[in-house]
């Protein structure tokens, strides 16, 4: 079965790097993955594309801060320079025949 | 600019009916899948539905299997759900969402209460 798992909660300082861990289920670590932001009170905002190889797509207007990355069944998302308005709910989502799963979401607390 | 605007959110009773509508522009809508994806006061993102460009292929999540219906009307560019036999647990944000070029894009959402 396809799952995400995600830890449900970091913090990390004001300017500082925080890198957000979304782990694929056994025997489906070749997925491509898609990382999604979510400030509070708002809808969900695409932030990139990410696959296994590396490869990946921003979204428009997404900052260099937001970067990811992979290494077997984890992909990683890392956000540098952490702004206030980082503080967000995070999830990783990823697809297969047509079905979207979703991890449970990180929400990052900028302190 | 791609643009996603969902409508039809509301306020029925347990066992009513709701039909959510979603409004694309920007990107040839009849070339791409969709999806519909909901999130549950509290609670995170949870897929719901999906139909291929030409409505070929279309998948539900268990929880709504037999209750809700997708379609598309592609000379319209615009999405649908029909809700059928709502519950409490329906109670959540839908959001109609595609994936265009490699990018997702997302609606702002509306709202489904199911209360009494």
């Amino acid at each position: 079965q396809l799952v995400l798992t995600q830890s449900p909660s970091t913090s990390a300082s004001l300017g500082a790097s925080v890198k957000l861990t979304c782990t694929l289920s056994s025997g489906h670590s070749s997925y491509a993955i898609a990382w999604h932001q979510q400030q509070p009170e708002k809808g969900p905002r695409f932030l990139m594309m990410f696959n296994s190889d590396g490869s990946h797509n921003k979204g428009d207007g997404i900052p260099d801060r937001f970067s990811g990355s992979s290494s077997g069944a984890e992909r990683y998302l890392t956000i540098s320079s952490l702004q206030s308005e980082d503080e967000a709910d995070y999830y990783c989502q990823t697809w297969d025949t047509g079905i979207w799963v979703f991890g449970g979401g990180t929400k990052l607390t900028v302190l | 600019e791609v643009q996603l605007v969902e409508s039809g959110g509301g306020l029925v009773k347990p066992g009513g009916s709701l039909r959510l509508s979603c409004a694309a522009s920007g990107f040839t809508f009849s070339s791409y899948s969709m999806n519909w994806v909901r999130q549950a006061p509290g609670k995170g993102l949870e897929w719901v539905s999906f139909i291929s460009s030409s409505s070929s292929y279309i998948y539900y999540a268990d929880a709504v299997k037999g209750r809700f219906t997708i379609s598309r009307d592609n000379a319209k560019n615009s999405l649908y759900m029909q809700m059928n036999s709502l519950r409490a647990e329906d109670t959540a944000v839908y959001y109609c969402a595609a994936t265009v070029a490699g990018h997702d894009y997302w609606g702002q959402g509306t709202l489904v209460t199911a209360s009494s």
